[in-house]
């Protein structure tokens, strides 16, 4: 069965901290996405990359980085953060062999 | 890409046939209709793609009207673990396209015993 694992399903952080947030697929897919999902307004693409250290920006790339170094791994990278993004963090994949995408459970976020 | 509408919310009961109808008038000739699945605190899950006509597979069924501004999910005998939010996507997101897909709001699919 096909698998994207995101390490924490919670996590508290506090205000100033630099936060890695890992995905891991095992489909072999070109792309990762991360989305953040918040009550209200729905899942945002926050970044994307089809290829090894490749990225895109989403629509709220603000105060986010990505690292892309394996084609399996897509790393989301909060430099210092706020309490703004105090969030559900959900990392998915898809590859050019299928139609769907394939979610994390994702990461709930609290930023104190 | 293409805005979709969605009802909020809608109830059923167990084992009932639930329609969920999603507007999207301005569509364009490459966009597919996706439809996903989400419970509380998961990831959406996948549960059918098409581009015109019926499409069926074990988990649902997608109607799509030949103007293609509408789609319609058919969940056949749903059951209480058939409650979460369901999305309606539209976008080119043929043959696992790297470009980005836009959620809306949902809907949030109650089945009640």
């Amino acid at each position: 069965d096909v698998k994207v694992t995101q390490s924490s399903r919670y996590l508290v952080k506090r205000t100033g901290e630099k936060v890695f947030l890992e995905c891991v697929q095992d489909m072999d897919h070109e792309n990762m996405f991360w989305y953040r999902q918040d009550p209200g307004l729905g899942l945002r693409l926050i970044y994307f990359s089809y290829d090894v250290k490749m990225k895109e920006k989403g629509d709220i790339p603000e105060g986010y980085s990505v690292s892309r170094e394996k084609k399996e791994r897509f790393s989301l990278i909060l430099e210092s953060a706020s309490t703004n993004q105090t969030s559900m963090y959900l990392c998915a994949s898809n590859s050019i062999a299928n139609y769907g995408y394939t979610f994390g459970s994702g990461t709930r976020l609290t930023v104190v | 890409l293409a805005k979709t509408t969605q009802p909020i919310s809608m109830d059923s009961y167990e084992g009932q046939e639930v329609n969920i109808t999603c507007s999207h008038n301005n569509i364009a000739t490459n966009d597919y209709i996706t439809w996903y699945q989400q419970f509380p605190s998961q990831g959406p899950r996948f549960i059918i793609q098409g581009y015109k006509t019926k499409v069926t597979n074990e988990v649902a069924s997608l109607f799509i009207p030949a103007d293609r501004k509408s789609s319609t999910l058919s969940l056949p005998r749903v059951s209480l673990s058939d409650t979460a939010v369901y999305y309606c996507l539209v976008g080119a997101s043929e043959r696992g396209s790297a470009r980005q897909l836009t959620f809306g709001s949902g809907t949030q699919l109650t089945v009640l015993p």
